[in-house]
C-alpha cells in the first residue's frame, strides 16, 4: 500500500500561471481533503470530499477549485497563481470509523511557490 | 467556532528528560481529538485518537490523555529521534468530515 501519495512534490509558478496538483489514494477512503500549511498559521482545510462527484469547501476556499472524478483520486487546481498562495499543500483521506471518528492520513505534500 | 490552542510553541529537552505537551480545546462537543506528529518536510503522521474523557492511549515513549478541557502528550526519557512537530485536532460531534487543527509544538531533543 502506497497510502497517499501526491504529484508533484515541488513546483515554482509564476503569478498568473496555472495548475492542479493531483492526489491518489489506495485505502478506499470515501472521503477526501486539501489543505495547506504556512508557519505559524497551522493547517487549514481549503476544499473537501465526502465521496466521488461530491465536493465541499473548506476554511480557506479562494482562488481553488477542486474534483473528485474517481473515488481515489482528488484534484486541486489553482486557475490564477498568486504569491499569497505559496505554501506546503497537503492532501489527507479518511473513513468514518465506529462511532464517527475521522481519523485522517496525510500524504507528503507539494511544495509550492508563486514568484 | 472550534478551537485548539497547543502550548508551548516550542520545547528543548535533554534526552531523557520527561516532560508534556498541551492541547487545550474548545468545541462544540467532542467527538475526537487526534495526535500527529510531523517530521520537518513531511505530511503528518497519525499517532492517536481519543475520544472519552479520562482515556490514555501509549505508543512508545508517548502516552496521549483527555480531559473534558485538554488533552496531553506525555514523553517519557525522550531520545533526538523523538524531535518532530506534534499537531492536536479535534473532531466536533456534529461534524463527520472535518478536523480543527492546532498550530503545533515543535520539539528538540538534545543528546
Amino acid at each position: 500500500n502506497a497510502g497517499v501519495t501526491q504529484t508533484p512534490k515541488f513546483r515554482v509558478l509564476k503569478t498568473g500561471q496555472s495548475m492542479t496538483l493531483l492526489c491518489a489514494q489506495d485505502m478506499n477512503h470515501e472521503y477526501m481533503y486539501w489543505y495547506r500549511q504556512d508557519p505559524g498559521m497551522g493547517l487549514r482545510l481549503i476544499h473537501y470530499s465526502v465521496g466521488e462527484g461530491t465536493t465541499a469547501k473548506g476554511e480557506v476556499p479562494d482562488g481553488y477549485n477542486v474534483s473528485r472524478l474517481k473515488k481515489q483520486n482528488f484534484l486541486l487546481g489553482l486557475e490564477s497563481a498568486a504569491p499569497s498562495q505559496t505554501s506546503v499543500y497537503f492532501c489527507a483521506s479518511s473513513f468514518i470509523k465506529r462511532g464517527g471518528l475521522n481519523e485522517q492520513f496525510f500524504g507528503p505534500g507539494t511544495r509550492l511557490t508563486v514568484l | 467556532e472550534d478551537q485548539v490552542t497547543q502550548s508551548p510553541e516550542a520545547l528543548r529537552l535533554q534526552e531523557g528528560e520527561s516532560s508534556s505537551l498541551n492541547c487545550s480545546y474548545t468545541v462544540s462537543g467532542l467527538r475526537g481529538l487526534f495526535w500527529y506528529r510531523q517530521d520537518p518536510g513531511k505530511g503528518p503522521e497519525f499517532l492517536f485518537t481519543l475520544y472519552s474523557a479520562g482515556e490514555e492511549k501509549e505508543k512508545e515513549r508517548l502516552k496521549a490523555t483527555l480531559t473534558k478541557k485538554e488533552s496531553f502528550l506525555h514523553i517519557t526519557a525522550p531520545k533526538p529521534e523523538d524531535s518532530a512537530t506534534y499537531l492536536c485536532a479535534v473532531q466536533a460531534s456534529g461534524a463527520n468530515s472535518k478536523l480543527t487543527f492546532g498550530k503545533g509544538i515543535t520539539l528538540s531533543v538534545r543528546p
